[in-house]
């Protein structure tokens, strides 16, 4: 059963405008919140988290919002660039102790 | 240079034949975790350490070992009780305490069945 999941498979956009990637989770323990960025056969690079106290966590052009009571949040890069083109997996931790929940992942494809 | 290691990067197996997965990572982290990747199916978690000599299943154990006897390895057997074990292999550490940690990867392992 998939507790944490990412309903758009694929998104484009033009490069220098908003990319908005989006998860939802369903279980209510999880209180920490990541974003990897993934090239193929590579392993992901961890990019931006939240920890449920907070609703908005800012990193230069990465902003993650959380929304706990919809149980759902996005990342937003902007402005997007060429160099954004890759797979962002979402990922939910319940704390410590406990091992990452992912995503199935949104592959990104940012155009010139 | 601190990181995670997983070797090889590519393997080859016959059907019918164990295979071991090595990672290694000298970032003094407490837990360390195995996850598969497969196409349009993200990561999903198949055992994971927290402490030396001591591991959880993940949600896709079967057909799966490890073993934890240092801190600084994490070694992955895919059996020949796993169905299908073509697959990206990706192992992760982090430092295991606090309640904030992200997880670092390693470059993964593509493992085929021939």
């Amino acid at each position: 059963d998939q507790q944490v999941k990412q309903n758009s498979p694929s998104l484009s956009v033009q490069e220098g405008r908003i990319s908005i990637l989006n998860c939802d989770y369903t279980n209510s323990m999880f209180d920490y919140f990541l974003w990897y960025k993934k090239y193929p056969a590579e392993g992901p690079t961890f990019l931006i988290s939240i920890s449920s106290i907070k609703d908005k966590n800012e990193d230069g052009r990465f902003t993650v919002f959380l929304n706990k009571s919809a149980k759902h949040l996005s990342l937003h890069i902007v402005p997007s660039q060429p160099g954004d083109s890759a797979v962002y997996f979402c990922a939910a931790s319940a704390g410590s102790g406990y091992a990452l929940n992912f995503g199935k992942g949104t592959s990104l494809l940012v155009t010139p | 240079d601190g990181g995670i290691t997983q070797s090889p990067k590519y393997l080859f197996r016959k059907e019918g034949q164990n295979v071991t997965l090595s990672c290694e990572q000298n970032l003094n982290h407490d837990a360390m975790y195995w996850y598969r990747q497969d196409p349009g199916q993200g990561l999903r978690l198949i055992y994971y350490s927290q402490i030396v000599n001591d591991f959880q299943k993940g949600d896709i154990a079967e057909g799966y070992s490890v073993s934890r006897e240092k801190k600084e390895s994490f070694p992955l057997t895919v059996t020949s009780a796993q169905k299908n074990p073509t697959a990206f292999y990706l192992c992760a550490s982090s430092i295991g305490t606090g309640d904030y940690t992200e997880a670092f990867f390693g470059q993964g392992t593509r493992l085929t069945v021939v």
